[in-house]
């Protein structure tokens, strides 16, 4: 159920942003788009999601554009433990499971 | 507890032998979810709960796979007559509402041999 489409890797220097673009052009209205990564040898951890507004925590913001068929993660001040694969996921905050694709594959270089 | 927990966190089984693997969610996640993960692939969703009740079983890769949840609570993924190809990493997920964002546990690593 391949609804997203990420470039399968990615590099950033330490301490830069990482800026990790996610197309979703199909995407319905009421879906949220929703980020995860997975550091290696670990469960995928949830960072952040939203529906057409642009959201931020304490891990990351996200960015979605007017006619939401793209977003961006963007890691402020990228560092090594960042390095992870990242999925960018669309589902309805009604539905079941996440379906997780490929991701991009993030490596923060010192 | 504060987060889920899985366990065994390694299990090495024989050819032909059944295994049983636990997860116990966050407390009053009502939503838990098992997915699996093989050596350098992407997550494969297994099958849902909501509550005991599973609406959506349909990851199970065979016959051989069933889950269980009793009490709203610990979940049991079997796997019965192993293969070497269920070698992989199973993990497990909740939530407190099936819209809501997932929190993983540290997952079994299962070796068939």
């Amino acid at each position: 159920d391949a609804k997203t489409t990420q470039p399968t890797s990615m590099d950033c220097a330490e301490g830069r942003a990482a800026n990790l673009p996610c197309n979703h052009s199909t995407i319905s209205g009421n879906e949220y788009v929703y980020w995860y990564r997975q550091i290696h040898s670990q469960g995928p951890q949830y960072i952040i999601h939203g529906l057409k507004n642009n959201e931020t925590n304490e891990m990351a913001s996200l960015i979605i554009t007017e006619d939401r068929k793209s977003s961006t993660l963007i890691l402020p001040h990228a560092t090594l433990r960042d390095t992870a694969v990242y999925y960018c996921i669309v589902r309805a905050n009604t539905g079941n499971q996440f379906y997780f694709g490929t991701g991009t594959s993030l490596t923060v270089i010192p | 507890g504060a987060g889920v927990s899985q366990s065994p966190s390694n299990k090495v089984t024989e050819k032909g032998k059944d295994v049983e693997l636990r997860c116990d969610p966050i407390s009053g996640h009502t939503a838990l979810y098992w997915y699996r993960q093989s050596l350098g692939q992407g997550l494969e969703f297994l099958i849902y709960f909501q509550g005991n009740s599973a609406p959506d079983k349909s990851g199970l890769p065979s016959d051989r796979f069933s889950a269980e949840r009793t009490g709203g609570s610990v979940s049991t993924l079997t796997i019965q007559r192993t293969q070497q190809e269920d070698s992989a990493v199973y993990l497990c997920a909740s939530s407190s509402a099936a819209g809501d964002g997932y929190t993983f546990g540290s997952g079994t690593r299962l070796t068939v041999v």
